[in-house]
């Protein structure tokens, strides 16, 4: 299985802010890499596929980038709704796997 | 736009089967380009996918759970299904299906239903 690491697991940012977080593959998946927002309680949302393409209705502030082995998700600039926990997801070869997940939390 | 949602019971015993279905409305199962999933995730913790299927019948399975992972789909009803058999408390987890376009994206998710395993 191609293992997903994310980094870092957890982060505090301030509304306004310029948030990354990383995804790292264990092997090479092209651009195969999804990231979806996750608020508690709540499924999933997808946000970016294909590593860097905006879901249709997904605000501008995100992006995402990378190929190979090492992907970012950017959020430019960080709104209120934000706070969430942000997943990678891998859909190079089976099992499609998903990274541990980045913590948004406020400061 | 396509909404799904997961129905079954909330509490299943050791060593018996967990059975949900997901009814798909906003469009058709039989669409080509859509394959269908499930994926859970424990309480407090990241996801996993389970499986796959295609209107089909054509079926991926997760190595980890293949043994006891059953998923089948029925186009008159619009609805696919997940039976995982011989669970134990580590099975304990909110399941949610989803879209899975071109079976490389999960692109609409249902509101996922708690199941718990417990006596």
């Amino acid at each position: 299985d191609i293992q997903m690491t994310q980094s870092p697991s957890s982060l505090s940012a301030s509304v306004g802010d310029r948030v990354t977080i990383t995804c790292r593959a264990s092997q090479s998946i092209s651009s195969y890499l999804n990231w979806y927002q996750q608020k508690p309680g709540k499924a999933p949302k997808f946000l970016i596929y294909a590593a860097s393409s905006l879901q249709s209705g997904v605000p501008s502030r995100f992006s995402g980038s990378g190929s190979g082995t090492d992907f970012t998700l950017t959020i430019s600039t960080l709104q209120p709704e934000d706070f969430a926990t942000y997943y990678c997801q891998q859909s190079y070869s089976a099992p499609q796997t998903f990274g541990g997940g980045t913590k948004v939390e406020i400061k | 736009q396509l909404q799904l949602q997961e129905s079954g019971p909330g509490l299943v015993k050791p060593s018996e089967t967990l059975s949900l279905t997901c009814t798909v409305s906003g469009g058709s199962i039989s669409s080509s380009n859509y394959y269908w999933g499930w994926i859970r995730q424990p309480p407090g913790k990241g996801l996993e996918w389970i499986g796959t299927i295609y209107y089909s019948g054509t079926t991926y399975y997760n190595p980890s759970l293949k043994s006891r992972v059953t998923i089948s789909v029925d186009t008159s009803n619009n609805q696919f299904s997940l039976k995982l058999s011989s669970v134990t408390a580590a099975d304990t987890a909110v399941y949610y299906c989803a879209s899975n376009s071109n079976y490389d994206r999960f692109d609409y998710w249902g509101q996922g239903t708690l199941v718990t395993v417990s006596s």
